[in-house]
């Protein structure tokens, strides 16, 4: 197994620009998280999912919109990106509790 | 809402040393708690987890426990190794909610 897979492993963005991270795993887990993760500080929700076609708002959500077609992905969509958006991003799953994560996509907001 | 807090921020032992890292939370009706290990650059692995009805689980070198009346978690460690050297998270989950994770401890064992 895969695991958790992320991809890009970095991007650079213009201020304004889109970009969607991607996100997938072949677990066949139904709960899927996006966090964000700031230097020195600890994780903090976005969005989540209980399964296909069911998404909600987690903590810090706005400039952020996701979408859950199939069990496997998982995307994430910045529609105007802005510096405050620069930031580490986690994708994880979870099976009987306990997390996995993928290796993460950092982005930075110029 | 639940809380999570980490003290202290960094942490440097000597090689062999044990040791103790903290965790504390606010909410004592905390479902589970679970630590993670993250390294440089890397996403975050699962080292334990530790459900509101058990007091403390162990992998290898590891203990972690649980208070759930002082609100604290500990991971121990014994006999650090160089190997050991990380940021190490823990993140409580209320039955219903979703994890709040800590800012993390990050832990340097020198040679």
């Amino acid at each position: 197994n895969a695991g958790v897979t992320q991809t890009p492993k970095f991007r650079i963005l213009k201020i304004g620009q889109s970009m969607t991270l991607q996100c997938a795993q072949d677990m066949n887990h139904n709960y899927m998280y996006w966090y964000r993760q700031d230097p020195g500080m600890g994780l903090k929700l976005i969005y989540y999912s209980v399964g296909a076609g069911i998404t909600d708002k987690g903590e810090v959500p706005n400039g952020y919109n996701v979408s859950r077609s199939t069990t496997e992905d998982f995307p994430l969509r910045l529609e105007l990106a802005a510096p405050s958006q620069t930031s580490v991003y986690f994708c994880a799953s979870i099976w009987k509790e306990t997390q996995y994560f993928g290796p993460g996509t950092r982005l930075l907001v110029l | 809402k639940q809380e999570v807090t980490q003290i202290p921020a960094a942490l440097s032992v000597p090689e062999g040393e044990n040791l103790v890292l903290n965790c504390s939370f606010t909410d004592s009706a905390i479902y589970n708690l679970q630590w993670f290990r993250q390294d440089p650059g890397k996403g975050l692995t699962s080292l334990l987890l530790i459900q509101s009805s058990q007091r403390e689980q162990t992998s290898g070198r590891l203990n972690a426990s649980l208070d759930k009346s002082s609100g604290r978690s500990t991971l121990y460690i014994a006999a650090s190794q160089p190997g050991d050297s990380a940021t190490y998270l823990c993140a409580g989950r209320n039955y219903g909610q979703n994890f709040v994770f800590g800012p993390g401890t990050r832990l340097s064992v020198l040679p």
